[in-house]
């Protein structure tokens, strides 16, 4: 149990293009998803928390209208990175926490999506 | 704020030896904490966390690690390493905020294995 998908994997675009993000559970309702990105050899490092039907919370140094965050349904947050530029490229990784109370507010990983930007 | 430091950035052992991976945090109150393990290009998986009670925990893959509040560690041991432990491992702590459990991870800890 307690799977969370990402989709695409990996993708490759222009400079300027927009990319869309998906990430899914897939065998529980997650009010909260968490959007990461993580540099070649470093750690992760949180971009921005996402309640489902509600704006997300953009950390400090984010832009927000660069990174869309959308948490349409208890099962799918999306990130759709506008404009997209070459140091946009790295590795993002979402999140989603399970509510449950016997889950102690654990937050499951998806896979990871590679953005490459050329 | 809380934080989390993970000291050594590569650790090499032989295949067989017995491993420790050393995590420091920083949190105001009793914390959460969790270790990741991430191949390359891959997402995180879970190979254990603390949440209360026993201090000593155990994870999956043979992994053990040990509360600390006096010393503010959750070191990561295993007995003997296996060529396949080969990965980056990530320490993290967790607060509750808000609208749930958000983590910090350390800068993580590349461990490499000798056969």
């Amino acid at each position: 149990g307690a799977v969370v998908s990402q989709h695409p994997s990996w993708v490759i675009c222009k400079s300027g293009t927009s990319v869309k993000i998906e990430c899914r559970s897939l065998d529980f309702q997650a009010t909260t998803m968490f959007w990461y990105r993580q540099f070649p050899k470093q750690s992760l490092m949180l971009m921005a928390t996402s309640n489902e039907g509600s704006k997300a919370t953009y950390e400090q140094g984010v832009e927000k209208d660069k990174f869309l965050i959308n948490h349409a349904s208890l099962t799918l947050s999306t990130l759709t990175v506008t404009s997209a530029h070459p140091e946009d490229s790295s590795f993002y990784i979402c999140s989603a926490r399970d509510g449950s109370p016997s889950s102690y507010n654990e937050q499951f990983f998806g896979p990871g999506t590679r953005l490459t930007v050329l | 704020a809380q934080s989390v430091t993970q000291p050594d950035i590569h650790i090499t052992v032989s295949e067989g030896a017995s491993l420790e991976l050393r995590c420091n945090y920083s949190y105001g109150a009793t914390p959460y904490l969790f270790w990741y393990v991430q191949s390359p290009g891959q997402g995180l998986q879970l190979l254990l966390k603390y949440f209360s009670g026993d201090t000593l925990v155990q994870g999956i893959k043979g992994f053990e690690a040990e509360f600390k509040r006096s010393q503010s560690s959750f070191n990561l041991r295993k007995p003997s390493v296996h060529w396949s432990d080969a990965a980056e491992y990530f320490c993290a702590v967790g607060a509750l905020t808000g609208g749930g459990n958000k983590l910090t991870f350390g800068t993580g800890t590349q461990l490499k294995v000798e056969l």
